[in-house]
């Protein structure tokens, strides 16, 4: 993998529904890895930084795990509701270099 | 303290023509990052500071972009002569080792070359 990408793109859920998303990157290089929300309109919003092998965090309905050995995050959102409808971006840092990943966007139906 | 806060929101330059985008982080935040986003693209790195040092620079930061943090408070990207590929969303960015250099956005600047 040579950029850091995520995937979905774009995702509709129904509310109360559960999601997840993933951000893939190269494992080589690794300082932290950066979740963010972006709502239209509005600047980004940091939910998560991790930084080990195996760390996961949870903020509310939201949670996140970080594998660095394959290169990957998910991020989760339980019971999803309207207020989450945005743009999730992951970043990649390498403590010198920053790589954003294209982003999910999540719409979330009443 | 509101955040950080980017002067102005919005810009229409004519190509050829030189701007400068300001830039105000969180007070006590000694990192500070700009990034460049076009539609459809998550945001690209340009270059960063640790206080009023230039750490980084990327590839895509041509000799047109330069970047100043003179006190280690606000910065300022300014561009030389502009070209239409110019046209984005530059965002600035503010962090503090004291919270894993979380980055915190402000509104960023839309740039419109015409």
């Amino acid at each position: 993998i040579l950029n850091v990408e995520q995937s979905p793109q774009s995702l509709h859920v129904q509310e109360g529904d559960s999601t997840n998303f993933t951000c893939s990157f190269p494992s080589s290089n690794f300082y932290a890895l950066h979740w963010y929300r972006w709502e239209t309109a509005k600047s980004p919003e940091a939910l998560f930084v991790m930084t080990l092998n195996g760390d996961e965090k949870k903020k509310g309905r939201i949670s996140a795990t970080l594998n660095t050995k394959e290169g990957y995050s998910y991020l989760y959102i339980k019971g999803s509701q309207p207020e989450d409808s945005a743009t999730y971006l992951c970043l990649k840092d390498t403590g010198n270099q920053f790589y954003f990943g294209t982003g999910t966007s999540l719409t979330v139906i009443p | 303290d509101t955040g950080v806060s980017q002067d102005p929101r919005h810009k229409i330059t004519k190509r050829g023509q030189n701007v400068t985008f300001r830039c105000d982080p969180i007070s006590e935040h000694n990192r500070l990052y700009w990034y460049r986003q076009t539609l459809g693209q998550g945001p690209e790195f340009l270059t960063y500071f640790q206080n009023e040092a230039q750490l980084e620079k990327s590839r895509l930061l041509s000799d047109r972009f330069s970047a100043e943090r003179p006190k280690g408070s606000f910065s300022t990207l300014e561009i030389q002569r502009t070209e239409q590929g110019d046209s984005a969303m530059y965002l600035c960015a503010s962090s503090s080792w004291r919270e894993n250099d979380e980055q915190y956005f402000g509104p960023g600047t839309r740039l419109t070359v015409t």
